[in-house]
């Protein structure tokens, strides 16, 4: 069965810190995953997707599939990261997506 | 970057009434768009996939008599809560998939809020 797991419902971190959201997948097809992430009062949004290995923010993520995992890290967390971010598995070429239960990132000075 | 609106953002309606909810690609064509419930300080739940022209695919355990899906045309989606009850106080929201290239990106609206007194 597919299956998008974010184990920490809460990461608090201090500015300037590293920041590591764990993510981890159960999938029988080739994985591919999603970093969304949902400000206070604002719509959900793309950050990051593994196919595109980009960094956005400063935001990092590396498909492991040996551990299938899709780990998002950042070096030095900023106030304005602050914020909810859901892991996603895409389980269909149409864009059909499974969330993880989310993480509430709180970042303080 | 592409928009997808919902409307209306909220809504509060009595017990036994209908509600219906328009979710809208503003800039792009969607064959398929997907509703989502949010529970409070919970994930999204996919209730089903919207798809232009045809039937809507309900995810296990949705009631396609209660939530009603209609994708009449390729930019507008509505989701149509029959007879809400105060469970179907919830949070909704619905995605657009633009196609672009090989893949695609899902566009999200900013969802709306349901309260059924």
């Amino acid at each position: 069965a597919q299956r998008v797991t974010q184990p920490e419902k809460l990461l608090s971190v201090f500015k300037g810190a590293p920041v590591e959201l764990k993510c981890n997948y159960s999938y029988s097809g080739s994985p591919e995953l999603f970093w969304y992430v949902q400000y206070s009062r604002q719509r959900l949004q793309l950050l990051l997707r593994h196919i595109s290995r980009e960094s956005i923010k400063g935001f990092t993520a590396d498909l492991n599939k040996g551990e299938t995992s899709f780990h998002l890290k950042k070096p030095f967390a900023q106030e304005e990261d602050s914020a909810m971010y859901y892991c996603a598995l895409r389980t269909d070429s149409w864009g059909k997506l499974q969330f993880g239960a989310g993480t509430q990132v709180v970042v303080t000075p | 970057g592409a928009v997808v609106s919902q409307h209306p953002s909220r809504v509060i309606c009595k017990s036994g009434t209908s509600v219906k909810i328009e979710c809208r690609s503003l800039d792009f064509q969607a064959t398929t768009m997907f509703w989502y419930r949010q529970f409070p300080k919970q994930s999204l739940m996919l209730m089903a996939t919207s798809n232009e022209g045809s039937k809507a695919t309900y995810e296990q355990g949705v009631e396609k008599d209660k939530f009603l899906i209609n994708h009449a045309s390729l930019t507008l989606s509505t989701l149509t809560v029959t007879s809400a009850h105060p469970e179907d106080s919830s949070f909704y929201i619905c995605s657009a998939h633009r196609l672009a290239g090989d893949t695609g990106e899902l566009f999200f609206g900013e969802g709306s809020r349901l309260t059924v007194l």
